[in-house]
């Protein structure tokens, strides 16, 4: 397993509930990623945060809603989802959201299911 | 538009030959290019990266990876494959342009099995 952890590792839903996916990194980054990963897709980038301090938002609907409390913790807090919102969601971190050379360590992913 | 295709969905290869998983990009400034591998039910997991300096980048598990800036290229290969190399791989690549360094964007995966 990587320094990177992520809770719960699956979760399922009604359309009408409200709940939050946790990740927590131990490797002393500076930049967290929430990434979804849908099946024939490719990897989207959802919110990036860098000093607790988000950089990013890459057209995601409001449902979703993301939280960084400090470096080392980043939330996705979810309620009214959609069936088509079932995905498996990454979280990532880096040294630094600029690096370009600085390679990504995931967590796990929790398997989301909307029902 | 930016972008990186991986052309095959699914290779196949025999335990103990050659494998190659094949990646293009298309950016504009220089690129940043990477290769992870994903386990069943589990995150990505960093390979090798190519920045500049050495074509040939050598990674994790014996992998290694050449860049081919005329072919805009960076294929994944190993020398024997074991069956324990079966798994999703993606491709991924960053640029800089203008003095700017943009996300991070991934292939849509390549289904690695190697068959005993």
């Amino acid at each position: 397993e990587t320094g990177v952890t992520q809770t719960p590792r699956h979760l399922v839903m009604g359309m009408t509930n409200k709940k939050s996916l946790k990740c927590e990194q131990h490797l002393g980054h500076n930049a967290m990623y929430w990434y979804k990963q849908s099946a024939k897709k490719p990897l989207e980038l959802m919110f990036v945060y860098n000093f607790k301090e988000q950089t990013e938002n890459n057209s995601v609907p409001s449902r979703f809603s993301p939280e960084c409390p400090n470096s080392s913790h980043l939330f996705l807090h979810l309620h009214t989802l959609q069936p088509e919102d079932s995905a498996l969601y990454l979280c990532a971190s880096s040294p630094r959201a600029s690096g370009g050379g600085d390679e990504q360590f995931f967590g796990p992913g929790t398997r989301l299911t909307v029902l | 538009a930016q972008s990186v295709a991986q052309p095959e969905d699914q290779v196949n290869v025999a335990e103990g030959n050659p494998l190659t998983v094949k990646c293009t990009y298309s950016v504009s400034g220089n690129p940043y290019l990477f290769w992870y591998v994903q386990y069943p039910n589990r995150g990505l997991q960093f390979l090798l990266k190519y920045i500049t300096g050495d074509n040939l980048v050598k990674g994790s598990y014996g992998f290694e990876a050449e860049f081919n800036k005329s072919q805009t290229s960076f294929h994944l290969k190993k020398p024997s494959a074991l069956v324990s190399d079966s798994a999703l791989y993606f491709c991924a690549v960053r640029w800089v342009y203008g003095g700017a360094t943009n996300k991070l964007i991934f292939g849509t995966g390549t289904l690695l099995a190697v068959q005993p």
